[in-house]
């Protein structure tokens, strides 16, 4: 199968401190990752993709500064929160596809991030 | 503006019967419809999906009916289990937009024994 891993699963920090989360997938190399935020009893909503080696593209509305994207490798990206606040406490998810010629999307278990 | 409208928001399924979700979608563009299955604090999974070359699917208890001309698609589970509580997502997307997933509202299913 195709497996994703999100790192840490909790995380729990200060108003004001940033936080990074790791998505990872192990057995495939990733073209192209997306980053979910979602809200308690609410579907998600993307934030972002990323590919490799470029630029991630963000969605409306979703502040770039704030929301650190990094592609560095096939298998990793990571989504840096800068200058947390409580707004930002949510369940993180990513999801990475197989290959470049694919739907299939594959989710990482997610991340809850409380902001305190 | 969510481009796939979902519904119910919920449903309660005696164990055994049937349980229907409905999504509708307006860009034709969108080439390819998934159904993901959430388990509360956990990512979501891939349950099943269609293109829109084919009407249905089937695969275990799951099925999805897909409706071309009316841009409607529904996912079907049989013979529900307890097991099967959990919130379900229909998407949507295309391949000329990265494959970005567009979401459904999402529907709690709830089995009662």
């Amino acid at each position: 199968g195709a497996v994703v891993s999100q790192h840490p699963s909790r995380v729990i920090c200060k108003s004001g401190t940033s936080v990074k989360i790791e998505c990872r997938s192990l057995d495939f190399q990733a073209t192209t990752m997306f980053w979910y935020r979602q809200f308690p009893k609410q579907s998600l909503m993307l934030m972002a993709t990323s590919n490799e080696g470029s630029k991630a593209t963000y969605e409306q509305g979703v502040e770039k500064d704030k929301f650190l994207i990094n592609h560095a490798s096939l298998t990793l990206s990571t989504l840096t929160v800068t200058s947390a606040h409580p707004e930002d406490s949510s369940f993180y998810i990513c999801s990475a596809n197989r290959d470049s010629r694919t739907y299939e999307q594959y989710f990482g278990p997610g991340t809850r991030l409380t902001v305190t | 503006q969510q481009q796939v409208k979902q519904s119910p928001q919920s449903l309660i399924v005696q164990k055994g019967g049937i349980s229907i979700i409905n999504c509708a979608y307006e860009n034709t563009a969108f080439d390819y419809f998934p159904w993901y299955q959430q388990f509360p604090g956990k990512g979501p999974a891939l349950l099943i999906a269609i293109r829109p070359d084919v009407s249905e699917k089937k695969e275990g208890r799951f099925t999805i009916s897909f409706n071309k001309s009316a841009k409607q698609f529904s996912l079907h589970i049989m013979d529900s289990q307890p097991g099967d509580s959990a919130t379900y997502f229909c998407a949507a997307s295309m391949r000329s937009n990265d494959y970005k997933l567009s979401f459904g509202a999402g529907t709690t299913v709830t089995v009662r024994a």
